[in-house]
């Protein structure tokens, strides 16, 4: 059974800064998917990686296979981009963090 | 832009009454999954079907749960017996195999046990 860890699990930052958020897994994947819970409940999908980078707008997701970890980039965040972040591993059924609830306070 | 829809979007029951949630996928996807997140908790795999049958489940999936597939078009989870403990955000969701498996979600339906 794969084991999902999300670090950190609050984070709060000033608008403007460049944010991190990691995740390791126990068990060989052959898919990572970063997905963003909005404080209503719903949840999106923003990255699904099985190798290297992938970037979108100010979003980039980049996942080492080797070191079972991958990390997540908000560059120049802003507030909108609060939300809880979570990382999931899995092709189909998926196997989810606890997530990591950013904060982006003007 | 296709997407998944769920109903109702907030369900608030008595305990040891039946629920049945509603969802309904996007038309061409083949695998769906009903996902629970418990308030504060970390969202849950329930259960996976495929080919109008369960292809997998969790051990939360007991024999309170069912699922179907009535009319082509919607995915129904059902909880004969609520407890308290089946509060929870049900969420359902399909992959997408032409892009590589990405994840949709549905809204989701916030059930109340009271």
């Amino acid at each position: 059974k794969n084991e999902v860890e999300q670090s950190p699990q609050n984070l709060t930052a000033q608008e403007g800064e460049f944010i991190t958020i990691n995740c390791s897994y126990s068990v060989g994947i052959s898919a990572l998917h970063w997905l963003q819970q909005h404080p209503g409940g719903g949840i999106v999908s923003l990255f699904m990686l099985s190798s290297g980078k992938k970037k979108h707008g100010r979003l980039i997701a980049t996942i080492n296979i080797q070191e079972k970890h991958s990390s997540l980039h908000i560059t120049a965040s802003h507030p909108r981009d609060s939300a809880v972040y979570i990382c999931a591993v899995g092709s189909y059924q998926l196997t989810f963090g606890k997530g990591t609830k950013l904060s982006v306070i003007p | 832009e296709p997407e998944v829809t769920q109903t109702p979007s907030h369900q608030v029951t008595q305990m040891g009454q039946e629920v049945i949630l509603r969802c309904v996928p996007i038309s061409n996807h083949l695998y769906f999954y009903w996902y629970r997140q418990i308030l504060g908790q970390k969202v849950e795999f329930l259960v996976s079907f495929y080919n109008n049958e369960i292809s997998e489940k969790s051990e939360i999936f007991d024999d309170q749960f069912s699922v179907e597939r009535p009319d082509g078009s919607n995915f129904t989870l059902k909880i004969r017996s609520t407890k308290l403990e089946d509060s929870a955000m049900y969420f359902c969701a399909s992959p997408d195999y032409r892009t590589y498996n990405e994840q949709f979600f549905g809204p989701g339906t916030r059930l109340t046990v009271l």
